[in-house]
């Protein structure tokens, strides 16, 4: 079974351009997690998808960052226009349903953003 | 307010050597759940052990075990035996329950690299 799978693996950019990063989860998987390390420091959390619904942006930085789900399948997170501290490594996961509890989430192997 | 705590920043041993990987959690909830990921060269974030908060019993898989003491509210651990393939970062995290509307997000600590010198 394929696992997360995360393009490109590197984008370098120019300070106000655009940048869109993908993310196909592991099939069947409902939940659909975003997450950013910025130079050593800890792994945050973006937002959570269920399927194509947002269940939580909270960690997403400012309206720069916009996320997609479209048809519950891959995701996509775009950074319009990236700025210095937009560089890092966003990784995503992806887990299957659960209503109680927990849920054990799979990483991709991430994409590391480098705004210049 | 959650937070895990990875002291340790960078650690170096000597294939063989036992090490062990500290870390503590502050949650003010009653039910919650511990992760460990490894995190090799190649980038990726492997998981390697999840555990609630009412199973306090230590998990030994292989070379590795964990030791989950909520007294003390760490969750700390071991590789014996260690081989250069341990080689990585590894991260702890920490979950609240998840009761439906609500969102699993895992909080993490800093990592500690792992050095495993031949």
């Amino acid at each position: 079974e394929a696992g997360v799978t995360q393009f490109p693996s590197h984008s370098v950019i120019e300070k106000g351009q655009t940048v869109t990063l993908r993310c196909d989860p592991i099939s069947g998987h409902d939940n659909l997690y975003w997450y950013r390390r910025v130079m050593g420091k800890e792994i945050k959390f973006l937002l959570h998808f269920v399927k194509e619904s947002k269940q939580d942006e909270s960690g997403m930085p400012n309206n720069r960052f916009l996320a997609e789900r479209t048809g519950g399948t891959y995701s996509t997170l775009k950074v319009q226009p990236a700025e210095l501290e937009d560089s890092g490594v966003y990784f995503c996961a992806s887990s299957q349903e659960t209503t109680t509890g927990t849920d054990t989430q799979y990483f991709g192997p991430g994409t590391r953003l480098t705004v210049l | 307010a959650q937070k895990v705590t990875q002291a340790q920043t960078e650690i170096s041993v000597v294939e063989k050597e036992d090490v062990t990987l500290d870390c503590v959690y502050e949650t003010r909830d009653t039910t919650y759940y511990l992760f460990w990921y490894k995190q090799p060269p190649s980038g990726e974030l492997v998981f390697l052990i999840r555990r609630n908060s009412f199973d306090e019993q230590n998990e030994i898989s292989g070379r590795y075990s964990w030791n989950f003491q909520k007294s003390t509210s760490s969750f700390n651990f071991t590789i014996t035996a260690s081989q250069v393939v341990d080689s990585a970062v590894y991260f702890c995290a920490l979950s609240e329950a998840w009761y439906g509307g609500a969102t699993n997000k895992l909080i993490f600590g800093t990592g500690t690299l792992l050095a495993v010198q031949p």
